[in-house]
């Protein structure tokens, strides 16, 4: 099975600022990547799926990238709501596997 | 408004059986495929197993095949988790996930429902 690596595994990031969090994958998944947040206490919320686009609702700060086994997640001009676990997703049918998660907290 | 609504967890003992339902409703639930996915205490997601949105495909991970049963019924927008031989490792959030269009990523999830296997 595919592994996903998410990087790092937390950072601490002041409001206004630019962030990139990192995925990869083990072996070339082409775009099959989704990227979710998840609030404490809250369910995940999709954000990104085959690697760039942006999900209904989701604010245009968030942009996904890349291709084969390297992927981003920036957010540009972080806002305190942001403050969240990122998960990465490989988009396949079995198993659909996810990263570890990097963890977003804001200064 | 798409909501996902789980119900059916709470403590099991080891070796016993439970079964979770999810109750859709804002979307026509025959169009689109679903999914399960937990979460430990503490730790990250992870996918537990997938139907078609007609229920002719099941997908499991793992450690759950042979166990768990995944399966719905479209005349009432419910999914359901049938889940026997429950171990601790079982122990998590469950959360009801739409499928959209069969692209095998979750646009939708349910709040959550807490399964915890002990003695």
């Amino acid at each position: 099975n595919i592994v996903m690596t998410q990087s790092p595994k937390s950072m601490s990031i002041s409001v206004g600022d630019r962030v990139t969090m990192n995925c990869k994958a083990s072996q070339n998944v082409g775009n099959n990547i989704a990227w979710y947040q998840q609030k404490p206490g809250q369910s995940p919320k999709l954000l990104i799926y085959y690697a760039s686009n942006r999900y209904t609702g989701v604010p245009d700060r968030f942009t996904g990238g890349g291709y084969g086994t390297d992927f981003t997640l920036t957010i540009n001009s972080v806002q305190a709501e942001d403050a969240a676990f990122y998960y990465c997703q490989r988009i396949y049918n079995s198993p659909p596997t996810f990263g570890a998660g990097t963890k977003l907290e804001l200064k | 408004e798409v909501q996902l609504v789980e119900s059916g967890g709470g403590l099991v003992q080891p070796g016993r059986s439970m079964k979770l339902s999810c109750a859709a409703s804002g979307f026509t639930f025959s169009n689109y495929g679903m999914a399960w996915v937990r979460q430990a205490p503490t730790k990250g997601l992870e996918w537990v197993a997938t139907i078609s949105y007609d229920g002719s495909s099941t997908y499991y991970r793992d450690s759950v095949k042979g166990r768990f049963t995944i399966s719905r019924d479209n005349a009432k927008s419910t999914l359901y988790l049938q889940m026997n031989s429950l171990r601790s490792e079982d122990t998590a959030t469950y959360y009801c996930t739409r499928v959209p269009y069969n692209n095998h990523f979750f646009d939708y999830w349910g709040q959550g429902v807490m399964v915890t296997v002990s003695s």
